[in-house]
């Protein structure tokens, strides 16, 4: 049974540039959402998406942004990175909208920015 | 807004003995309340939950202890074995949200 992956594992850009970052989620799972973990933090909540919307979105701004596919899967779009989007970044998924529904993380994708 | 604050931020404890991490929060609109464990280059894992209309839960060595009216929860693990060394987050998920917001983590190093 695949947990959640997410790809790539590391990544390094420059300030300015725009990254995307993917992830499937566990096998039956329809919900994905993504999280922000900066160095000795809890994880923070970027978005959900849910048949393709964004259901509801965190603290974060508009170069943030987000897409899910009919397979379930998605992508987390970053523009004009700073030096502050230095991060893990964790997908979850989860079944439906259930209000206890637990989220399943992947590993995340260790951005870091130069 | 910090709306959960966790502690101890570290805790050392001796193999067989009890850990105890605890989270106070700001506002009762939660309904769900997870506890997550992290080992270092992993994501988080749901460890237990409890609803707040439970007072206590236990799975195993882990226990989790709810005081709704103090806004108060509590992690326990009992007979800590060095396998337990993780950093382990208090979570809350708001009544009507998908949100969950972590606290900042305890690094539990058991020692044997």
């Amino acid at each position: 049974d695949a947990g959640v992956t997410q790809s790539p594992t590391h990544l390094i850009k420059t300030r300015g540039q725009q990254v995307t970052l993917r992830c499937s989620p566990k096998s039956g799972h329809d919900t994905v959402s993504w999280y922000q973990q900066a160095l000795g933090q809890g994880p923070q909540f970027i978005f959900q998406y849910y048949e393709e919307e964004e259901r509801q979105r965190g603290n974060f701004p508009d170069r943030f942004s987000g897409h899910q596919f009919p397979n379930y899967s998605s992508e987390l779009n970053v523009n004009a990175l700073l030096l502050g989007d230095s991060a893990l970044y964790l997908c979850a998924s989860s079944l439906g909208l259930g209000s206890n529904q637990p989220q399943h993380f992947g590993d995340g994708t260790r951005l870091s920015i130069l | 807004q910090q709306q959960v604050k966790q502690s101890p931020q570290s805790l050392i404890v001796q193999k067989g003995g009890i850990s105890i991490i605890n989270c106070a929060y700001e506002n009762t609109a939660f309904d769900y309340f997870p506890w997550y464990q992290q080992f270092p280059g992993k994501g988080p894992a749901l460890l237990i939950a409890i609803r707040p209309d439970v007072s206590e839960k236990k799975e195993g060595r882990f226990t989790i202890s709810f005081n709704k009216s103090a806004k108060q929860f509590s992690l326990h693990i009992m007979d800590s074995q060095p396998g337990d060394s993780a950093t382990y987050f208090c979570v809350l998920k708001g009544a009507g949200s998908y949100q969950l917001t972590f606290g900042k983590g305890t690094k539990l190093s058991v020692i044997p």
